[in-house]
């Protein structure tokens, strides 16, 4: 099982919409991501928390916005979305200590996103 | 620059066979590590095996190795006696200690093993 969980699974939304995508890591992990992916390309990185502050934002359109609550929660709000947004959306977790480069990313399964 | 670079987009192999999956990487700092994911049509990224810059024996975990050639900048996945399992995109990434929590990762390769 993983230890990194995200929540849901698969979404289906509109263009009007708004809706969030959780995750939840009960590792200790201060480093947490956001990841976009497309089909059979590499993730894309959209966003790092690290000890719950927003420490990289890959200009990421504002329809996405990031929330880190506590150092075990991450959330994606998502609103107005287009459908070329359709993707996985991976959350993952890391030790963000600097010089931990021997941490690897730990990632929930994803949540399967659909916009109409 | 690529900082990380697979180029084979697509790889087959027989079952029970062994394979190795092409990376190459870039890096001016001293201090990294080199990391190999697998993720299956399901979706999950799966971590693998970890190689650090400053390690002189090539990682091993179970089927999977790493062929480390730090002067050539590469660090290659063999995957030994291979099953219908293991096909699934493969990804390599590094993660350099001066820019902390950045994971690059390549564009990844297909594995596809044959019966």
């Amino acid at each position: 099982d993983t230890e990194v969980t995200q929540t849901p699974k698969h979404l289906v939304m509109g263009m009007t919409n708004k809706k969030s995508l959780k995750c939840e890591q009960h590792m200790g992990h201060r480093a947490m991501y956001w990841y976009k992916q497309k089909a059979k390309k590499p993730p894309e990185l959209m966003f790092v928390y690290s000890y719950e502050k927003l420490s990289i934002n890959e200009s990421v359109p504002s329809r996405f916005s990031p929330e880190c609550p506590n150092s075990s929660l991450l959330n994606l709000h998502l609103h107005a979305l287009q459908p070329e947004d359709s993707a996985l959306y991976l959350c993952a977790s890391s030790q963000g200590r600097q010089g931990a480069r021997n941490s690897p990313l730990h990632f929930g399964n994803g949540t399967r996103l659909t916009v109409t | 620059a690529q900082k990380i670079t697979q180029t084979q987009p697509g790889m087959f192999v027989q079952e029970k066979e062994a394979v190795t999956l092409d990376c190459t990487y870039d890096t001016s700092d001293q201090s990294y590590g080199l990391f190999w994911y697998k993720q299956p049509s399901s979706g999950e990224m799966i971590f693998l095996i970890y190689q650090g810059s400053y390690d002189e024996q090539n990682a091993t975990e179970g089927r999977y190795s790493l062929n480390f050639q730090k002067a050539r900048k590469s660090a290659n996945l063999v995957i030994s006696a291979s099953q219908l399992g293991d096909s699934a995109m493969y990804f390599c990434a590094m993660r350099e200690r001066n820019t902390g929590n950045q994971f690059y990762f390549g564009t990844g390769t297909s594995l596809t093993v044959i019966p």
